[in-house]
Parts: structure tokens; C-alpha cells; sequence
């Protein structure tokens, strides 16, 4: 399958700096990408759909200003998660698809903040 | 999207088949079946798909109902790697953005 990777994999940062993490698809090009995010022992949820050259949908209750994502070109998502606090703790996970064919996922990034 | 039900646990000696069920009962004509699974702190990966014919491939075999409000995912020879949570999900293809909702998953634990 197509591979999307994740940078970095892990970050640990203090109570109210930003933090950026990147999502590439490394072999094709993705016009849709998603970000998620998983709390310890819960299942994935939806945080937003980017499409590459518009900006992002989010997800009800996913604050805009605060989970920023650039969808820049067909092979690169960011999300910065600003002014963050502990409760943004978490695993965060995009994946990459094209139109009509199933999505593939990156291995998360583990954000800690202290 | 039709949501669906899957048993929260499942445990597989390993070397057997595992039979994973999914309920769909109110899944719709256009809508197909995705099974992803995600092994512990790693992303989800896709395992495969299907609209109502069986499917087979590398990793797993689909079957699904010919009402099409059920479906299993058969591991044939479950090992130790096949310890994750799999994830059913029903996803309509006339939304080109397809964006996939996890539910809770079955947690498989394969034993030796």
C-alpha cells in the first residue's frame, strides 16, 4: 500500500507554546487529508478534512484557531496545535487518500505537553 | 454513514482462523464495508473492502451477507502480529472525501 509518514514522532513541549507536525504522502498524491486524534484507551476521532489549496473543514466541536492546518500541496498537511496545554495531550494521526480508493494512515505523532 | 456494531473483545489461538462479525443493518445500497485494524500506539491500516461480493486478498477475506446487513472479516491463520483493534466501518463512495468514523473496535488478542 502507499506509504504516509509523520514528523515527528513524538514531541514533548511546554504549556503554551505551538507545536507543528507535518503529514507527507511519500508515493502518490493525495487530494484529501484527514487529521484525527486518539486519547489514551479511546478510538480515533475525526478533527478535520483538508483538501489540498482550500482551507480545512473541522469537525463539530474542533476549534479552527487552535488545531491550524495548511494543506500546501498534494504530498503535504501541517497542523499546529497553538498555545497548547496539557489537556492536548494526545496521539495525533493524519492519513492520505485519493478520491474514491481507501485511505492510508501515518504512524501518529505523540504530543505531550507538560 | 450507517453505523455499526462490533463485539468489544475476541481472543484467537494463534495458527487458527479468527472471525471477526460486524452488524450494519442499516446500511445503504451505494455504501461499502472498510476493515481497518491498529496495532497498539501505530496508525490504522487498511485491511480491505467490499460492496457486497466476497473479497479476499493478502491479508484477510470479507464476507458479507446477501442482505448486506452483517459482514466478517476471516484472519485465516492468525499469529502474534494480528494482535490489534479492528475496526468495521460503513462508508458511502458518492462522498468523494470519504471520511472514515471509528467506532470502538473489537480488540483481537491472538494467543500462542
Amino acid at each position: 500500500g502507499a506509504v504516509v509518514s509523520q514528523h515527528p514522532s513524538r514531541v514533548i513541549c511546554k504549556s503554551g507554546t505551538s507545536v507543528k507536525i507535518e503529514c507527507r504522502s511519500l508515493d502518490f498524491q493525495a487530494t484529501t487529508m484527514f487529521w484525527y486524534r486518539q486519547f489514551p484507551k479511546q478510538s480515533l476521532m475525526l478533527m478535520a478534512t483538508s483538501n489540498e489549496g482550500s482551507k480545512a473543514t473541522y469537525e463539530q466541536g474542533v476549534e479552527k484557531d487552535k488545531f491550524l492546518i495548511n494543506h500546501a500541496s498534494l504530498t503535504l498537511s501541517t497542523l499546529t496545535v497553538t498555545s497548547a496545554h496539557p489537556e492536548d495531550s494526545s496521539f495525533y494521526i493524519c492519513s492520505a487518500r485519493l478520491p474514491y480508493n481507501e485511505q492510508f494512515f501515518g504512524p501518529g505523532t505523540r504530543l505531550t505537553v507538560l | 454513514d450507517a453505523k455499526t456494531t462490533q463485539p468489544p473483545s475476541m481472543d484467537c489461538a494463534e495458527g487458527r482462523a479468527a472471525n471477526l462479525p460486524c452488524n450494519h443493518s442499516t446500511i445503504s445500497g451505494n455504501e461499502y464495508v472498510y476493515w481497518y485494524r491498529q496495532i497498539h500506539s501505530q496508525g490504522p491500516q487498511y485491511i480491505i473492502h467490499g460492496l457486497k461480493n466476497n473479497e479476499t486478498n493478502e491479508m484477510a477475506s470479507l464476507i458479507i451477507t446477501e442482505d448486506r446487513k452483517s459482514s466478517t472479516l476471516i484472519l485465516p491463520h492468525a499469529t502474534l502480529r494480528d494482535t490489534a483493534v479492528y475496526y468495521c466501518i460503513v462508508l458511502g463512495q458518492t462522498d468523494s472525501w470519504g471520511k472514515l468514523q471509528f467506532g470502538a473496535g473489537t480488540q483481537v488478542v491472538v494467543t500462542p
